[in-house]
């Protein structure tokens, strides 16, 4: 069964450190989203992105934060100066045509020190 | 505003007994609901999903679900435990038109004694 793939699973930044977390989609998908997970609070929706632009992005989604699909292949989210909070699961998901049956991947756990 | 309720943040049952998860939702247009499951260390895993066919809606691993708009409500069943069940199990909902967020429940953890 095609999988949502994350890497990498684990990573642990220092604070004020730009880090880079890495999805490849299910290869005919066309919707890719991000949503992050903070230790025991619910799943939250951070961006969508669709036609290679972002179609929606939540309110925790601010200039720190950034989208790409570099090569048609990966989808990126960069966070450029982490700070504490950040700490969280990131989940990578995708769907072929939106409407939220998307399949998700297994998370990167960031820990910023 | 949309919104989704858990009711009960952790659910404990004997193996062979009945599961029922709670879900509220909160909408003014027509809601696509879903189930989510999350073992331990893993991501997110589709149990089933409404999208406006049948009301009664049938999962992976014997779970099901019920569309009751009457209520509001989007109740996950299952009629007999098993050990492996164990997880968190997450109710989403997201809504037509020019969105496709998922807004999430904040979880209800299911223990399975044996």
């Amino acid at each position: 069964e095609p999988e949502v793939t994350q890497t990498p699973s684990h990573q642990v930044t220092q604070m004020g450190q730009e880090v880079i977390l890495r999805c490849v989609p299910i290869s005919n998908h066309l919707y890719f989203y991000w949503y992050r997970q903070i230790l025991g609070q619910k799943v939250e929706f951070l961006v969508s992105f669709y036609n290679n632009e972002i179609s929606e992005k939540s309110e925790i989604f601010d200039d720190q934060f950034s989208v790409e699909r570099p090569d048609g292949s990966n989808f990126t989210l960069k966070i450029r100066s982490t700070k504490l909070e950040d700490s969280a699961m990131y989940f990578c998901a995708s769907s072929t045509t939106g409407g939220g049956g998307y399949t998700f991947g297994s998370g990167t756990r960031l820990t910023v020190v | 505003a949309q919104s989704v309720t858990q009711l009960g943040s952790h659910v404990s049952v004997s193996e062979g007994a009945l599961v029922l998860l709670r879900c509220n939702y909160s909408s003014s247009v027509p809601p696509y609901l879903f189930w989510y499951v999350q073992y331990p260390n893993q991501g997110l895993q589709l149990l089933l999903k409404y999208t406006s066919a049948a009301t009664l809606v049938k999962g992976i691993n014997g779970f099901e679900a019920e569309f009751k708009k009457s209520e509001t409500s989007f109740h996950l069943t299952k009629p007999s435990a098993h050990m492996s069940d164990a997880a968190e199990y997450f109710c989403a909902v997201s809504f037509r038109g020019n969105t496709d967020k998922l807004i999430f429940g904040t979880g209800t953890r299911l223990q399975v004694f044996p």
